[in-house]
């Protein structure tokens, strides 16, 4: 049962251009997300996180945005760099779980130089 | 500040074989959590501890069981293990709250 679903296991964009990354999770009781980058052969690298009570979050080039009555998530890079091709994995948890979190299958992004 | 540390990075055993896999958490973080990653599978929760307990499970057989120390270092079994056991191991550790998971670089553990 995948409450969080990454449906494009890939992504080429242009370097300097954006790159838009999905994820649709299933599950209304989610409240905070994560978005992590995935180098081989290293552990995720948390990116950026959003709550449920917001709709965007930014951390540089990284923005994050949240609709919920879509229960939709994306993360926008702006703008690309060859340093960005890794696998994004989106992450999801409910309320008061402690730190039990769904991820999706991952997206691997190439940014072309 | 030093990272998530797990040991070994790599592991190759026996079906039937039993297996310690061992996870040091930042400092001051007292919850510690187990992934397991395979292709396709994205990382699948497999429990998680604070102050020593239990606190989560995720959807895995009674062969894979844990436990956290004092310290909150931690450490995961797996007995009777299975040729689909194969799979990279991740720990990650945080802080109270909604607070961001750290991973480390897992270990890698192939069953032959």
């Amino acid at each position: 049962d995948q409450q969080v679903k990454q449906n494009s296991p890939s992504l080429s964009v242009q370097e300097g251009r954006i790159s838009i990354l999905n994820c649709d999770y299933t599950n209304s009781m989610f409240d905070y997300f994560l978005w992590y980058k995935k180098y081989p052969a290293e552990g995720p690298t948390f990116l950026i996180s959003i709550s449920s009570i917001k709709d965007k979050n930014e951390d540089g080039r990284f923005t994050v945005f949240l609709n919920k009555s879509a229960k939709h998530l994306s993360l926008h890079i702006v703008p690309s760099q060859p340093g960005d091709s890794a696998v994004y994995f989106c992450a999801a948890k409910k309320r008061n779980t402690g730190n039990q979190f769904y991820f999706g299958t991952g997206t691997s992004l190439t940014v072309i130089p | 500040k030093a990272g998530v540390t797990q040991t070994p990075r790599y592991l190759i055993k026996t079906r039937g074989q039993q297996v310690t896999l061992s996870c040091s958490p930042i400092s001051g973080h007292r919850s510690v959590s187990w992934y397991q990653q395979t292709p396709g599978q994205g990382l699948q929760f497999l429990f998680e501890y604070f102050s020593e307990t239990q606190r989560n499970k995720g959807n895995f057989p009674g062969r894979f069981s844990g436990r956290q120390f004092s310290n909150s270092r931690s450490e995961m079994n797996v007995s009777t293990l299975e040729l689909g056991d194969s799979a990279l191991y991740l720990c990650a550790s945080s802080p109270l709250g909604n607070q961001p998971q750290h991973f480390g670089d897992g270990t890698r553990l192939s069953i032959l």
